[in-house]
């Protein structure tokens, strides 16, 4: 089966540093993976995703992520965080690009001045 | 396009009422997703469509909770009768080849 690990909760930095939210998944096989972010009273909308290829997926907003086979992670990355992007991140897995998927809980990025 | 559409957006009703919940998705998209939110259990699918046939309902909760996809451009998803704890926000996401748009949601409050 597949699941999710999201293992922060609450995430705060200042803006301008760096970011990097983890996150861990269970999968027989090549998964699917996609970040998605929630702002407050809105719906998720796709920062990121890799299917195959090269591990290192850019997304929007200057988002990157690194999926690493060895370690089940696929954690996001951002070099410089602007307030703006203080919201709730998901990362999810699907067995394939039109199937269901399976989210984490969820990361709160809190970003202070 | 203007995207995944759901309505209502916020609905407050009283238990043991009739909720139907309602979503066009993106045109030519042929698969649709019923997601359901909560502080408890984060995201969690209920039921998924492929082409308007229900493929996957393994996580629809229990059977006060019904859903139906008639054609290719709507979908509903009912909870007769409804309780307090199926205050949520649901969410209807439909998907191209490669990535699943969601709707707005529904903010739904059983009291």
């Amino acid at each position: 089966a597949q699941s999710v690990t999201q293992p922060d909760i609450h995430i705060t930095v200042s803006e301008g540093a760096s970011l990097e939210l983890r996150c861990n998944y269970s999968y027989g096989a090549t998964p699917y993976l996609f970040w998605y972010v929630q702002s407050p009273g809105q719906g998720l909308q796709l920062l990121l995703k890799y299917f195959s290829g090269d591990t290192l997926v850019q997304g929007i907003k200057g988002f990157e992520a690194e999926f690493k086979r060895s370690q089940s992670s696929f954690n996001l990355r951002k070099p410089s965080v602007h307030w703006s992007d203080a919201a709730e991140y998901f990362c999810a897995v699907g067995a394939n690009s039109g199937y269901a998927l399976n989210f984490g809980k969820g990361t709160s990025l809190l970003v202070t001045p | 396009d203007a995207g995944v559409i759901q309505s209502p957006r916020h609905e407050v009703t009283e238990m043991g009422q009739e909720v139907t919940l309602r979503c066009k998705p993106i045109s030519g998209h042929n698969s649709l997703f019923w997601y359901r939110q909560t502080m408890m259990r984060g995201l969690e699918l209920l039921i998924y469509f492929n082409n308007n046939v229900p493929i996957d309902d393994s996580g629809m909760p229990e059977d006060r909770f019904s859903a139906k996809m008639p054609n290719a451009s709507f979908s509903t998803l009912k909870i007769q009768p409804s309780e307090p704890r199926d205050s949520a926000v649901y969410f209807c996401a439909s998907s191209s080849l490669n990535e699943q748009f969601f709707g707005p949601g529904t903010r739904l409050t059983v009291l």
